[in-house]
């Protein structure tokens, strides 16, 4: 099974600041990597498939990069409603759902 | 609208059994997987097992072979996840969503299911 690790565990920032989190593969999964956001009390909302093409109606300002093993998920410049977690999910080998433990985005 | 709509929540005691379901609308449920996802409390996603509608035969994450039956009535544009008997630890946010066509990301998310299970 391929293992999926976030990091950091928990980002403090501030509104406006670029932000990147990391995902890495414990074996390529070529670019078949996707992001999700997860608000408080809200279910998990599909933002980055592909590694990089945003899902409809995701702003630019989330940007997805990377192939193989090591993935990246920039903000660039932080909004209220973007604190939040964040998952990875590799769908390139069965089970196809592994997720990442996430990262959490909180306000400094 | 295109939306996975699930039953609310639930609270059971330790050896009751549940069904809990999930109905689509919007889209030709029947051309979609749909998966099951748990979140324990304050804890990650984990994926459970998928079901194609119009196949008899869901699969399962090793992890939860034998401990659920996932199940679909496509005529009624539903899915299901179900338990024989509760433990405390299946005490938790259960969410459906909707596998992309020919990839195996999931792209619509219903708003999930409490499951409370307690003595």
């Amino acid at each position: 099974e391929i293992v999926m690790t976030q990091s950091p565990a928990t980002l403090s920032v501030s509104p406006g600041e670029r932000v990147t989190l990391s995902c890495r593969a414990s074996q390529s999964v070529s670019r078949t990597l996707a992001w999700y956001q997860q608000r408080p009390g809200q279910a998990p909302r599909l933002l980055i498939y592909g590694a990089s093409t945003r899902a409809t109606g995701v702003p630019a300002r989330f940007i997805g990069s990377g192939s193989g093993t090591e993935f990246t998920l920039t903000i660039s410049s932080l909004q209220s409603e973007d604190f939040a977690v964040y998952y990875c999910q590799q769908y390139s080998n069965w089970p196809p759902g592994t997720f990442g433990q996430g990262t959490k985005l909180e306000i400094k | 609208e295109v939306q996975l709509v699930q039953s609310g929540a639930e609270v059971k005691k330790p050896g009751e059994s549940l069904k809990i379901s999930c109905k689509g609308s919007g889209y030709s449920f029947s051309s979609y997987w749909i998966v099951w996802v748990r979140q324990m409390p304050g804890k990650g996603l984990e994926w459970m097992g998928i079901i194609y509608p119009g196949d008899p035969d869901p699969r399962y994450s090793p992890s939860f072979q034998g401990q659920v039956t996932i199940s679909a009535d496509r005529s009624i544009s539903t899915a299901y996840l179900q338990w024989s008997s509760l433990k405390a630890s299946d005490t938790a946010i259960y969410f459906c969503a909707r596998v992309a066509a020919a990839n195996w990301y999931f792209d619509l998310w219903g708003r999930g299911t409490l499951v409370t299970v307690s003595s």
